[in-house]
């Protein structure tokens, strides 16, 4: 799987939108984006994926730039319960298993 | 039902005591995984299975053994672990990826068992 760049924390405004990028330069041509958030104390939650357009679900959306090198993933109106560590992760989708989390980025939400 | 259920929460153990962490599912996932995590570290893969056979093994030590009894369960096995092994033991599950559209494997997660090694 490639490998991800993320900031290692960033602050946003309540009620704001928090835009969080990633940067997978190496990314092949049938990795998909996924992203995953951890809230402290529990299990990673599933957010979005995509693959080379941009996505949107009732949780966020994920813009993938055209060369797909990088993707920004976009939580609308931040509450204070988005506050969490959102991880980026590139993987073969038909391939496999082996998820492999990076570091990921703390996103502290403030009122 | 789109929940993994892992059990115990808690769990405190001594270096000589054998004891299992248990994870389940029913939304018939065939991929089962394991994940070790540290205080303020991102999750560590330890081990995968896929249609019930150990398919991923990330060079654990032995003192850990996985289960996967059947494809809505998974067993991990400790003995005879350290105090470094103290952590969160995350488990997941998810579609095998077919590398369709709509089936691309995004992993659901248990809440975790927290194990303190003493």
């Amino acid at each position: 799987d490639a490998k991800t760049t993320q900031p290692t924390s960033m602050d946003c405004a309540e009620g704001r939108a928090a835009n969080l990028p990633c940067n997978h330069s190496t990314i092949s041509g049938n990795e998909y984006v996924y992203w995953y958030r951890q809230i402290h104390s529990q299990g990673p939650q599933y957010i979005i994926h995509g693959l080379k357009n941009n996505e949107t679900n009732e949780m966020a959306s994920l813009i993938i730039t055209e060369d797909r090198k990088s993707s920004t993933l976009i939580l609308p109106h931040a509450t204070l319960r988005d506050t969490a560590v959102y991880y980026c992760i590139v993987r073969d989708a038909g391939g496999y298993q082996k998820v492999t989390f990076g570091t990921g980025t703390k996103l502290q939400v403030i009122p | 039902d789109t929940e993994v259920t892992q059990t115990p929460k808690h769990l405190v153990m001594g270096m000589t005591n054998k004891k299992s962490l248990k994870c389940e599912q029913h939304m018939g996932h065939r991929a089962m995984y394991w994940y070790k995590q540290k205080a303020k570290k991102p999750p560590e893969l330890m081990f995968v299975y896929s249609y019930e056979k150990l398919s991923i093994n990330e060079s654990v030590p032995s003192r850990f053994s996985p289960e996967c009894p059947n494809s809505s369960l998974l067993n991990l096995h400790l003995h005879a672990l350290q105090p470094e092994d103290s952590a969160l033991y995350l488990c997941a599950s998810s579609q095998v990826p077919s590398g369709t559209v709509t089936n691309t494997g995004e992993l659901f997660f248990g809440e975790g068992s927290r194990l303190t090694v003493l």
